[in-house]
């Protein structure tokens, strides 16, 4: 698989290998983090969620890893399969804070066939 | 169940106009959420409402931008005398709004072209 950081803004991936999507934040007082998944024309769907007190989750084909050290997020994407492409956004949002999600920029995963 | 929806799905309009996007959230939710996307971007909060709370608006980029929920379930952004730096896609998004660490589910979003 590949990784790559959120200021590439595209990965591309054989269909079958596994995907790794990387995201940093920069406030240390968030602590629920989540993943979602953007198609083309669609509003962005949830993936998977984290809280602070995780350092690990797993779900369906996707894992996400928090290390708070160094506030970075990864997504990983097992077996990527063609309806993986998309653009995955990562968002946090601090306790107390109502919810309010501060998203970063995306990346665009493209699965080659 | 039904998702959340949105209306309209495309929005063309001439700068100076007033526009209205217009939001159904999950039924249930006591929260939702705008936000805006501008191409290639992610997504700028705009607005916040929690059942019978102050919405926080703190996202809201000028006075000509306003928003509001009528009986705790449809929303409904108003866009006042729009410029073309307002073309975006507006995402609405609904949660249960529990303990405010809950999971937000979004509409498909209105594009919102100001020409």
């Amino acid at each position: 698989g590949e990784s790559v950081g959120l200021h590439l803004p595209t990965l591309s991936v054989q269909e079958g290998d596994n995907s790794i999507i990387n995201c940093a934040y920069s406030n240390s007082a968030s602590d629920y983090f989540i993943w979602y998944k953007q198609e083309s024309g669609k509003g962005p769907q949830f993936i998977i969620d984290i809280r602070s007190n995780m350092d690990k989750r797993q779900g369906q084909r996707v894992t996400v890893l928090l290390n708070k050290t160094v506030k970075h997020l990864s997504l990983q994407i097992a077996a990527t399969q063609p309806g993986d492409s998309a653009v995955y956004f990562c968002a946090e949002t601090p306790t107390g804070a109502n919810s309010k999600l501060t998203f970063g920029k995306g990346i665009t995963l493209s699965v080659r066939p | 169940g039904a998702g959340v929806s949105q209306s309209p799905s495309n929005k063309v309009t001439e700068k100076g106009k007033d526009v209205e996007l217009r939001c159904d959230p999950i039924s249930g939710h006591t929260a939702l959420y705008w936000y805006r996307q501008s191409l290639g971007q992610g997504l700028e909060f705009l607005i916040y409402f929690q059942g019978n709370s102050a919405p926080d608006k703190s996202g809201l980029p000028s006075d000509r931008f306003s928003a509001e929920r009528t009986g705790g379930s449809v929303s409904t952004l108003t866009i006042q005398r729009t410029q073309q730096e307002d073309s975006a896609v507006y995402l609405c998004a609904s949660s249960l709004g529990w303990g405010g660490l809950d999971t937000q589910y979004f509409g498909p979003g209105t594009r919102l072209t100001v020409l």
